[in-house]
């Protein structure tokens, strides 16, 4: 079956550190990726994604890349922010499948 | 900027009162899906259609119905809402592979 794993949180950095939040899938099929942030008493909203191997998706200073060998799509930013203090989700969709697939989420605090 | 509207953004009710979320979007995706969001964060789906007049339940068991009779419309009911039905529920659509879009959610109270 289809299934996304997350690094599992919380996460708690320091303002300015390096962030890696790491996502691996199982697919059946050829996915497409994403990356989707959910802020305090919101909905979930697209922060990247890429549709082939190689593809680099990058937002706000966030970047993953589609690594088809390794089945993973780490999220990654050089320097975070206390404004990046929020869920994570890396999620899947399969071409031709009807569902999309979500990790159990990373919850990323950034303290001051 | 995403069409996807859920109201009421709130809602506290009381024991076996039933209930009607509502989920609209104007993009004419397809696919919809709901998830029930625990306070753990992980996001459960619940269920999901692929068009109209075609519903399916998702992988976490629930006692709520869903019907999809216009393409832009996905209501989720609960007959008689408890309060192990408290929870936060988040629906979507979808277009293919391409992304998904959500609406801002739900956040159920039942007393």
């Amino acid at each position: 079956g289809n299934s996304v794993t997350q690094m599992e949180g919380p996460v708690t950095l320091s303002e300015e550190a390096f962030l890696t939040i790491n996502c691996t899938y199982t697919a059946t099929g050829y996915p497409s990726l994403f990356w989707y942030v959910q802020y305090p008493g919101e909905g979930l909203q697209l922060l990247l994604k890429a549709t082939k191997a190689d593809d680099k998706g990058s937002n706000k200073g966030f970047e993953a890349t589609y690594r088809k060998e390794t089945t993973s799509f780490h999220l990654e930013k050089g320097s975070v922010q206390v404004s990046d203090s929020a869920v994570y989700f890396c999620g899947i969709i399969i071409q031709g499948a009807q569902k999309l697939v979500f990790g159990q989420g990373t919850r990323l605090t950034i303290n001051p | 900027e995403a069409d996807i509207y859920q109201t009421p953004r709130y809602l506290v009710i009381g024991t076996g009162k039933k209930i009607t979320l509502e989920c609209s979007q104007t993009m004419g995706h397809d696919k919809m899906y709901w998830y029930q969001q625990d306070p753990g964060m992980e996001l459960h789906l619940i269920h999901y259609s692929y068009g109209v007049n075609s519903t399916e339940k998702g992988d976490l068991s629930s006692e709520s119905t869903v019907s999809r009779i216009r393409t832009e419309h996905f209501p989720l009911t609960l007959e008689s809402a408890r309060p192990s039905h408290t929870s936060q529920y988040l629906c979507a659509s979808s277009d293919r592979v391409h992304e998904a879009f959500f609406g801002q959610g739900t956040r159920l109270t039942v007393v």
